[in-house]
């Protein structure tokens, strides 16, 4: 099992540029979710999906779009990266009520 | 939205010394997760509680959910080198969705 993995790990955007983060993992859970981390933020929520064709929002969703076509993935899009998306992104899969983190994205926009 | 406050923001100890953090929240939570995170990685679950004054063990880890629910701590006895890392406290309402406390910064002389 790879659990859940992220690309790209790093990525540096200009304002206005549109990129997808992936998602993937590989444990058959039914619940997904993206998370952002800023410094003295902890982590705060941006989407989630319960199963496959049904997503919501979360804390932050604004500026962000995702879908959920599959079970295994679950791609974060920007459509006009800000300054402000500065961050990294965690995605998380979850059975019950353990989530489990993929290693993260660092996106900075410049 | 909701907002976890997480105390003390950081803690520099010598080897060998307890530690205790802890997390109080506004609102009611179903679930309090700790989880660690270390550098360039995501969160790892280390203790979670279910229910009202739980206290609940993992080596060196014991934490405790509040009787009102609205609170948390996490103790590491005897901290060691490898403790070093970044402790976040989580509240879980429904839907499975957590809500994050905004971290505590260990560091350890050796």
């Amino acid at each position: 099992n790879a659990g859940v993995t992220q690309t790209p790990k790093f990525q540096v955007l200009k304002t206005g540029q549109s990129m997808t983060l992936q998602c993937a993992q590989d444990m058959n859970h039914e619940y997904m979710s993206w998370y952002r981390q800023d410094p003295g933020m902890g982590l705060r929520l941006i989407h989630y999906s319960v199963g496959a064709g049904i997503t919501d929002q979360g804390e932050v969703p604004n500026g962000y779009n995702v879908s959920r076509s599959t079970t295994e993935d679950f791609p974060l899009r920007l459509l006009s990266a800000a300054p402000s998306q500065t961050s990294v992104y965690f995605c998380a899969s979850s059975y019950l009520d353990t989530q489990y983190f993929g290693p993260g994205t660092r996106l900075t926009v410049l | 939205g909701q907002q976890l406050n997480q105390s003390p923001q950081s803690m520099f100890i010598q080897e060998g010394e307890d530690v205790s953090m802890n997390c109080t929240s506004s609102s009611i939570f179903n679930t309090w997760l700790w989880y660690k995170q270390d550098p360039g990685e995501g969160p790892v679950l280390l203790i979670a509680l279910y229910k009202a004054g739980e206290l609940t063990s993992n080596g060196r880890l014991t934490a405790q959910f509040g009787i009102t629910r609205k609170d948390s701590f996490l103790n590491i006895s005897a901290s060691i080198p490898s403790d070093v890392g970044i402790y976040f406290c989580a509240g879980q309402g429904g839907a499975q969705k957590l809500v994050f406390g905004q971290g505590t910064r260990l560091t350890i002389n050796p």
